[in-house]
């Protein structure tokens, strides 16, 4: 069964000082990895996908990175407002539905 | 574009109740997802649909879980016999063929059952 985990389950940073999370897969067929953001009492907010180990996707200070059994979500000089959980979740081929890891609570201290 | 719309945001019934919760995707999404998710966990998948088809269905949409999308537009998600268990975020979302599987969320309804 396709299974998606996480890790760590929480950071704690400083201000500026930059760091990486882990989702480590497991999917017979990968479609795509994706990466979500999720604000406490909100639905998840679309960051990336990514679709072919060595692929890379930056948005600001976000930058997701693709192997072929992990994938990476780097934030360089992290902001408060970086502070969430943020969610990884693979497709297998064939399939639509995303099967989400549990998440990593992200908390930046200015 | 406004989003995916969900209704009500929160509700609160009593054990034994039926309940349903409404979603409108973003005009045009042609696929609708319902998840749901509890407290401390990633969201877990329970239908799918395209257009009106309903393609994909979870074991863990039990027989008291049923979910339309009539004319293909919004969808309904209707839990009968409401149980202590069923209190979570249920979340809705919708893709399009030119989104792919990338998929937008609602902001979700939260459902107490007392």
């Amino acid at each position: 069964e396709d299974q998606v985990t996480q890790s760590p389950e929480a950071l704690r940073l400083q201000e500026g000082e930059s760091s990486s999370l882990n989702c480590s897969y497991t999917v017979s067929g990968l479609r795509g990895l994706f990466w979500y953001r999720q604000d406490p009492g909100k639905g998840p907010e679309f960051l990336f996908t990514l679709y072919s180990a060595g692929e890379e996707k930056e948005k600001e200070r976000l930058k997701a990175t693709l192997t072929k059994k992990e994938s990476f979500l780097h934030i360089t000089a992290p902001k408060p407002e970086d502070s969430a959980t943020y969610l990884c979740a693979s497709v297998a081929t064939g399939f639509q539905k995303l099967v989400f890891g549990t998440g990593t609570r992200l908390l930046v201290s200015p | 574009d406004t989003g995916v719309s969900q209704d009500p945001r929160h509700k609160i019934t009593k054990r034994g109740q039926n309940v349903t919760f409404r979603c409108d995707p973003i005009s045009e999404h042609n696929r609708l997802y319902w998840y749901r998710q509890t407290l401390g966990q990633g969201p877990e998948f329970l239908t799918y649909f395209q257009n009106e088809a309903q393609l994909e269905k979870s074991r863990l949409l039990s027989d008291r879980f049923s979910a339309e999308r009539p004319k293909g537009s919004f969808s309904t998600l209707e839990i009968q016999r409401t149980e202590q268990g069923d209190s979570a975020m249920y979340l809705c979302a919708s893709s399009s063929r030119q989104t792919g599987t990338e998929a937008f969320f609602g902001q979700g309804t939260r459902l107490t059952v007392v």
